[in-house]
C-alpha cells in the first residue's frame, strides 16, 4: 500500500530564517506531487506541483520554492521566511495518470514570529 | 481561470437533520468535480466525485449531482450524524489544467446531539 510522510509536523521559526519541509511517498513510482497551503478563510491554495523529477510548476509567486530531487521526494523551501508564510502546509500525491484523487499527508503547521 | 465558490460556514445542524452545502464553479470546458472531507486532526480525503454532466457521485450517504446548466455540485445528506462533523471542500479539475485540483474555501459542518 501507499503511504505519504510529511515532516516536521510543527515548526516555529523567526522572520528571515530558512525553511525546509519534506515529503516522501512510499509504495508507488512516478507519482504527481503537490504542495498546498491551507489558511483560514482561504481554503486550499496550490503552491507547487510536479509530474516528474526536476519538473516543478509554480502556481503562486512568493518567496517559497520547491524541489524534487528524487522520484518520491518533494521539498518545500524558503531562504527567508515572512510573517505571511505562516500557515498549514499539506503535501499530497496522485497517480501519474491523474484521476483527480489526491492523497494527503497530515500536514505541517508553520508559525513565523 | 478556474474557480470554486462554496457557501460560508460554519453550518450547525442537529443530528438526523438534512444537509446541503452549496458549491458552484467557473471553468473552461467540462471539468471533473469532487468533494473532499477533512475530519478533525486528519488530512483531506476524497469523499465523492463526478466526471460529466448529470453524473451523481455518492459515498457514505452523501450525494452530489453535476449540474452543467447551473454550474453547481451541491453536497447533500439526508440524515447527518455527529461523526460527520468535519470541513468539506469542493474542488474541480479542468480539462486543460493538467493534473491539479482547484479547491474552494471549505465549509465547516458541526453536528450536535
Amino acid at each position: 500500500s501507499q503511504t505519504i510522510h510529511q515532516w516536521p509536523a510543527t515548526l516555529v521559526q523567526p522572520v528571515g530564517s530558512p525553511l525546509s519541509l519534506e515529503c516522501t511517498v512510499e509504495g508507488t513510482s512516478n507519482p504527481n506531487l503537490y504542495w498546498y497551503r491551507q489558511a483560514a478563510g482561504r481554503g486550499l491554495q496550490l503552491l507547487f506541483y510536479s509530474v516528474g523529477i526536476g519538473q516543478i510548476s509554480s502556481e503562486v509567486p512568493q518567496n517559497l520554492s520547491a524541489s524534487r530531487p528524487q522520484d518520491r521526494q518533494f521539498i518545500l523551501s524558503s531562504k527567508k521566511l515572512l510573517l505571511s508564510d505562516s500557515g498549514f502546509y499539506l503535501c499530497a500525491w496522485s497517480w501519474g495518470r491523474f484521476t483527480g484523487e489526491l492523497f494527503f499527508g497530515e500536514g505541517s503547521r508553520l508559525t513565523v514570529l | 481561470g478556474d474557480s470554486v465558490t462554496q457557501m460560508e460556514g460554519p453550518v450547525t445542524l442537529s443530528e438526523e437533520a438534512f444537509l446541503t452545502i452549496n458549491c458552484t464553479y467557473t471553468a473552461t470546458g467540462y471539468p471533473s468535480l469532487f468533494w473532499y472531507v477533512q475530519y478533525p486532526g486528519e488530512g483531506l480525503q476524497l469523499l465523492l466525485k463526478a466526471t460529466k454532466a448529470d453524473d451523481k457521485g455518492s459515498n457514505k450517504g452523501f450525494e452530489a449531482t453535476y449540474r452543467k446548466e447551473t454550474t453547481s455540485f451541491h453536497l447533500e445528506k439526508g440524515s447527518v450524524q455527529v461523526s460527520d462533523s468535519a470541513v468539506y471542500f469542493c474542488a474541480l479539475s479542468g480539462p486543460g489544467t493538467a493534473s491539479k485540483l482547484t479547491f474552494g474555501t471549505g465549509t465547516r459542518l458541526q453536528v450536535t446531539l
